[in-house]
This record gives C-alpha cells, structure tokens and sequence, in this order.
C-alpha cells in the first residue's frame, strides 16, 4: 500500500561497508515489521518494533544486523560490515490505520546489492 | 514449529482456467491467514484473508477457504487472466505480536 514508506528504494554497498534502510508505517500507526527476501526465496520475518521498542527480534541474526524505531522519525534497520550473503530485498510492512495489527500491508521495499 | 507448506511451487494454466493454490501449517494457534501476490520486482501485495472464525472468504474471482481440523487453507482464483500471472503466498500469524510467516511460494503463469 502507498501509505508505507521505504528509502531507499536500490542500495548498492562493497563488502564491509554499512547500510541504513528506513522505513515509515502507515500514517497514525506505530508498529513496524521488517521482513527479507532473498533472492528467488520468499519472505523472512526479522523484527517487529512498536515506536522506541523492540517487541520480538526472532529473526534477526545475532550479528550486524540491528533495528531501531525512534520516537520521532523512521524505523531504521542497520546492516553492518556487509557481507554478499546480504543481498535481498528488504521490506517493512504497517498495519493499516486502525486496523488490526494482523493486517499487514507492504512497503515497496529496499533492494540491497552488496559487491 | 512454525512451518508453512505451500503446494504447488508452479502452476501454469490457460485464460479461462480456474486456479488452486494449498497451504498446510503447523500451529493449531493460528488465527489469521492472508494471501500475498507479488509481481515481479514488485512489493508482495494483500488479495485476501481470512480468519479461523470464518470456513470461506470471496472477492470476486478470488476466494479462501480455510479446513482448521486439517489446518490447511486455500486460494481459489477462477477465470484466470494474464494479470493474474506472480508469485503468490501464503501466511499465517499465530500468538506471536502478527508476525507473519510465509509459504515458499506459487508462481503462477496464465497463458493467453
């Protein structure tokens, strides 16, 4: 749904080099689901953030991977020291305005290449 | 465990044709299960869902119906057309805060 913000939309990074992906929810909502997608695969669950909480990090891999979720602001997951294994595209999804957290539309995604 | 098996991973048909797409999951927790088309390059995009109150859901040409004792759902699109050519998948959320677990995927061809 056009309501859910990603930028940037293509990333390209060399090998350890760090990348920031941003993400804003639907507007009103404060939750934020980030998900990935490799190559020819289908999506992951990484996190889900409520605004300057991390509710579950399930997904995430221990190392160089990190989410935050300001009060003020986007939603940012961090990638450090990337690793060519990174490459993927990078969604975030948002309930809808007053609607379930259940419901969950997409942002168009980051797609991170990583040389 | 949290596992969603979706049959069948390609699924070519003619204009015309009707189109089934199944899931089976595993947590009898589970009360929400969407349908995601995704297009290629594109964001995966909400068709339909259903909830475990509910044995069947219809939009049109698309439909869910959803057997809890077999914990398995599925997507029905009849009179399919070329734009209804992605990769569709499944999901469900548990007790888990919504967090959506996806099937592997169909990708569905539509041949004029």
């Amino acid at each position: 749904n056009a309501g859910v913000m990603q930028n940037p939309r293509h990333l390209v990074r060399r090998r350890g080099q760090e990348a920031r992906l941003r993400c804003s929810p639907m507007k009103g909502h404060s939750h934020v689901y980030w998900y990935r997608q490799l190559p020819e695969e289908g999506l992951k669950f990484m996190v889900y953030l409520q605004k300057e909480n991390i509710i579950d990090e399930s997904g995430m891999p221990k190392e160089r991977f990190s989410a935050e979720f300001p009060k003020e602001g986007p939603s940012i997951l961090r990638i450090q020291q990337v690793v060519r294994g990174d490459s993927a595209a990078y969604f975030c999804a948002s309930p809808p305005e007053g609607g379930s957290t259940d419901t969950q539309y997409f942002g168009p995604g980051t797609r991170l290449t990583v040389l | 465990g949290e596992n969603v098996e979706q049959h069948p991973s390609t699924l070519s048909v003619q204009e015309g044709d009707s189109a089934v797409i199944k899931c089976t999951y595993s947590d009898s927790a589970s009360n929400y299960f969407p349908w995601y088309k995704q297009e290629l390059g594109k964001r995966p995009q909400l068709i339909i869902d259903i909830r475990s109150n509910v044995g069947e859901k219809k939009d049109q040409r698309i439909a869910v119906t959803l057997n809890k004792t077999a914990k398995h759902f599925s997507l029905h699109i009849t009179e399919t057309q070329p734009e209804d050519s992605a990769v569709y998948f499944c999901a469900w959320v548990g007790t888990s805060y919504g967090k959506l677990t996806f099937g592997q995927g169909t990708i569905l061809t539509v041949h004029p």
